[in-house]
């Protein structure tokens, strides 16, 4: 069974910082990884999408890198501001499934004035 | 394109009651799914289409049915509803993969804004 990990549970940075949000997943034959934010009370917004051939996506100052092999994924922020408060998700696509998605329990980001 | 809506936003049932959570998008997307999300569980899925007339369980399908008359509804049905229902519920939807034609497609998922249920 596919499982998604998500460290660290919650992050607090100060704005302008560089910063990177982990994903791990167990099984590897994946077809596509997804990053989400949610903000409190919302539903969910795709940030970016890489597919399992790809190594990374960038979008703005989102750049989202996939190493299927080792089960990893990381989003890098570039120069946060407060406005990226929220919380990301990452979900994987398992090959043959048909888009079901499974879900990492997310990172609750903060970043301060 | 109002792209994916659910109703209503908020709910609360008594527990036995059924009722049926409302979802539809606007953009010809094949693939519709539900999954509740609930806390230190991250989302689950409920039931998932992959097109008009054609559903399948997913991860957490007990006490739920759906049905798929159009390509552009897909309803949630409690039928009795139980405490351990209480959950905040999200409707997504992708196109289907392949891309066929009208440009590249991808199965993003879209979101819509959820319902919060509380069964008492």
């Amino acid at each position: 069974k596919q499982e998604v990990t998500q460290i660290p549970a919650a992050l607090s940075v100060p704005e302008g910082e560089n910063l990177v949000l982990n994903c791990s997943f167990t099984d590897s034959a994946i077809y596509n990884l997804q990053w989400f934010r949610q903000d409190p009370g919302k539903g969910l917004t795709s940030l970016l999408l890489i597919q399992s051939s790809q190594r990374e996506q960038t979008s703005g100052r989102l750049n989202a890198s996939l190493d299927k092999s080792s089960g990893r994924s990381t989003l890098y922020i570039a120069a946060s501001q407060p406005g990226d408060s929220a919380t990301y998700l990452c979900a994987v696509r398992k090959t043959g499934t048909a888009s079901k998605l499974t879900f990492g329990t997310g990172t609750r980001l903060q970043v301060t004035l | 394109n109002a792209g994916v809506t659910q109703t209503p936003k908020f709910q609360v049932l008594k527990t036995g009651q059924s009722m049926t959570l409302q979802c539809a998008q606007d953009m010809n997307h094949e693939y519709m799914s539900w999954y509740r999300q609930d806390p230190g569980m991250g989302l689950r899925l409920i039931h998932y289409s992959v097109g008009a007339g054609i559903t399948d369980q997913g991860e957490v399908p007990n006490g739920y049915n759906v049905s798929r008359s159009t390509t552009e509804d897909f309803p949630l049905r409690l039928l009795s509803a139980a405490p351990s229902q209480t959950s905040v519920y999200f409707c997504a939807s992708s196109f289907r993969l392949p891309g066929t034609s009208g440009g590249a497609r991808t199965d993003t998922q879209y979101f819509g804004p959820g319902t919060r249920l509380t069964v008492l």
